[in-house]
Parts: structure tokens; sequence; C-alpha cells
């Protein structure tokens, strides 16, 4: 079955810093996977999507991910974190169920961005 | 702009009222989605659509009932409320195709139920 896990649930960095918001996810297919954003009191943006071919993707708002098979992972990284940075991020993969698609959304990870 | 619009934003429930929640899109979407949302617990699919005039179940379908009568609407009810249905409610919609495209979210409806 496939799954999706983000690890820490709220992560903190300063203005200027590396953000590095992780995802790793189990699919016995090849994996189509999403990062969104949601800022406050708003609904989910999609930030960038791993479908096949180039295994770096960049995203909106500077936002990156690399797709890494031998670690089942896609974590997401921007080289310089801004205050309006500031939100939740889902993780997401999209499964294949009785000939339609849906998505499996990990649990979340807050970012807070500190001046 | 074009996009999912959902209504209400807002909404106090009293235990074993019921309402309606309604999600439009202008997209011409085919799919349509209700998740719920509640802290530590991600985004959980509640019911779906895969065209006008079906609907199915997701992972936590217990409560609620869905309609797509127009392909434009997907609507959630809640026919008799619990304190456990307090949660903000998103629609999403996607076109018709492949599992590489994205989905189209709504700004949300936050419920409560006293």
């Amino acid at each position: 079955a496939q799954s999706v896990t983000q690890l820490g649930s709220h992560v903190s960095v300063s203005e200027g810093a590396l953000v590095l918001l992780r995802c790793n996810y189990s699919s016995s297919v090849p994996p189509y996977l999403f990062w969104y954003v949601q800022y406050p009191n708003q609904g989910l943006q999609l930030l960038l999507k791993y479908t096949t071919g180039a295994t770096l993707v960049k995203g909106i708002n500077g936002f990156e991910a690399e797709f890494k098979k031998s670690e089942t992972s896609f974590h997401l990284t921007k080289p310089s974190a801004h205050m309006s940075d500031a939100a939740e991020y889902f993780c997401a993969v999209s499964v294949s169920v009785s000939g339609t698609y849906k998505y499996i959304f990990g649990t979340g990870t807050r970012l807070k961005v500190l001046a | 702009n074009a996009g999912v619009t959902q209504t209400p934003k807002f909404r106090v429930l009293k235990t074993g009222q019921s309402m309606t929640l309604l999600c439009a899109q202008d997209m011409n979407h085919e799919y349509m989605y209700w998740y719920r949302q509640d802290p530590g617990m991600g985004l959980r699919l509640i019911h779906y659509s895969v065209g006008e005039g079906t609907t199915a179940k997701g992972e936590v379908p217990d409560g609620y009932n869905v309609s797509r009568l127009k392909k434009q609407n997907f609507l959630l009810g809640l026919e008799s409320a619990a304190p456990s249905q307090t949660s903000v409610y998103f629609c999403a919609s996607r076109r018709l195709g492949g599992r590489d495209y994205g989905y189209t979210f709504g700004s949300g409806t936050r419920l409560t139920v006293v």
C-alpha cells in the first residue's frame, strides 16, 4: 500500500537559512509525488510535482525537491527562507484506486521562520 | 478568477443539526473531492466523484453524504452533526487524465459542532 511520512510536524528556521522539509514515501509502483503549501486560512496550493524524468524538480517561490528512489524520499528545500514562507507544507503521493486517481497526504509540516 | 469556491466559510452547528456544504468549480473538471483537515492528521478523504451523477466513499465517509447532480457542484451533507465532525473541510477538483495532474483546492469551510 502507498503511504507518505513527513518527519517533523513543526520546523523552525531563521530568515535566510536553508529550509529542509522531509518526506518519505512507500509505493509499490513508480510514484507521482507532490508538495503543496497551505497559508493560514487558505486552501492548498501546488508547489511542485515529480512524475517522470528529471529527479530534481523546481517549483514556485524558489522551492525545489529531489526524488531519490534509493532512499524513497522527496524532500523539499529552499536555499534561503523568507518570512513569507511561514505556512504548512504537505507531501502527497498520487495513487490509482478502482480506476481513478487519489492523493494520499502526509500529516503536514508547519514551517516557522524566525526573524 | 477561475477556481473552486466553497460556501459557507464558517459555520457553528449544534449537535444533531444538519447542514450542507457547497463546492462549485468553473474549470470543467471531472473529478471532485471532499477532505477534512484535523490537527496532526493531515487531509483525509471523505467522499469523491469521478463525474456527474457518480460518488464514492473515501477513507472517512461515516456521518456524511454527498451528491453531484451537476458537473460543477459537489455537495457534502451532514445529516446529524456530532462534535467529532468539528473540522476544516476542503473541496478539491482535478481534470480528467493521468495521475500527474494536480488538484485545485477551495479555501475551506471551518465547521464547529457544539
